[in-house]
């Protein structure tokens, strides 16, 4: 089945605890994307790859890495997680760009205390 | 002011009404348009996708471009429970991967029986 996986789904946490989140993809697609979803916000990108070892920032990258080593995978890393990090976060991929469809994982709720 | 702006709803409509949904943008090089759809606790999914103006239509759903005005909408005829969600409206500029895909907020629709 075509699918984005992430994992863990749900995660509470304390300022400073550095986590990663993961993302990984199964249709071959070549870019892939991290968003959180806040109320009143909607979706914001927070960083973006068009391919492995490309990546690039979205709109909101502050407090946020990534990387692409494997085309499948695609990690969120906060290393020092603050509380206005407290989010819903999808990981998304698509073929090419985002302006194809893009698949989305089922989401990651965090809270950071 | 947001780039895009959508009416966050909720919407409460009776089973077998015709929704209409709506989403006004300010950025004048989006070509690319799409309605998402979030059910609870879920990723969102790709519903339908248009480019430039015009309609286009896939079996309830209708989505319509008007570049003169800025509004996009979709329309979903014969309104059933299960279209209870929540309609996220997104868009582009160019199809390339370095592109951007901007959403509203969303728009919580729920059809009651």
């Amino acid at each position: 089945e075509a699918q984005v996986t992430q994992n863990p789904r749900y995660l509470i946490t304390v300022t400073g605890k550095k986590l990663t989140v993961t993302c990984s993809q199964n249709m071959n697609h070549e870019y892939m994307s991290w968003y959180r979803q806040d109320p009143g916000l909607g979706l914001r990108q927070i960083y973006y790859s068009m391919n492995v070892e490309v990546t690039d920032k979205g709109d909101v990258p502050e407090g946020y890495k990534v990387s692409r080593k494997e085309k499948r995978n695609f990690p969120l890393i906060l290393e020092s997680p603050s509380p206005n990090q407290t989010s819903l976060y999808f990981c998304a991929s698509s073929f090419t760009s985002p302006a194809n469809e893009q698949f989305f994982g089922p989401g990651t709720r965090l809270t950071v205390l | 002011q947001k780039e895009v702006e959508q009416d966050p709803g909720p919407l409460s409509v009776p089973e077998g009404a015709i929704v209409s949904l709506n989403c006004t943008y300010s950025n004048s090089a989006f070509q690319y348009f799409m309605w998402y759809r979030q059910y609870s606790r879920k990723g969102p999914e790709l519903l339908i996708y248009t480019y430039s103006s015009g309609n286009k239509e896939d079996g309830r759903f209708t989505a319509q471009v008007d570049k003169s005005s800025k509004y996009i909408s979709l329309f979903i005829r014969d309104s059933q429970p299960s279209d209870s969600a929540t309609y996220l409206c997104a868009m582009s500029a160019n199809p390339g991967t370095a592109s951007k895909l901007t959403f509203g907020t969303g728009t919580r629709l729920q059809v009651t029986l």
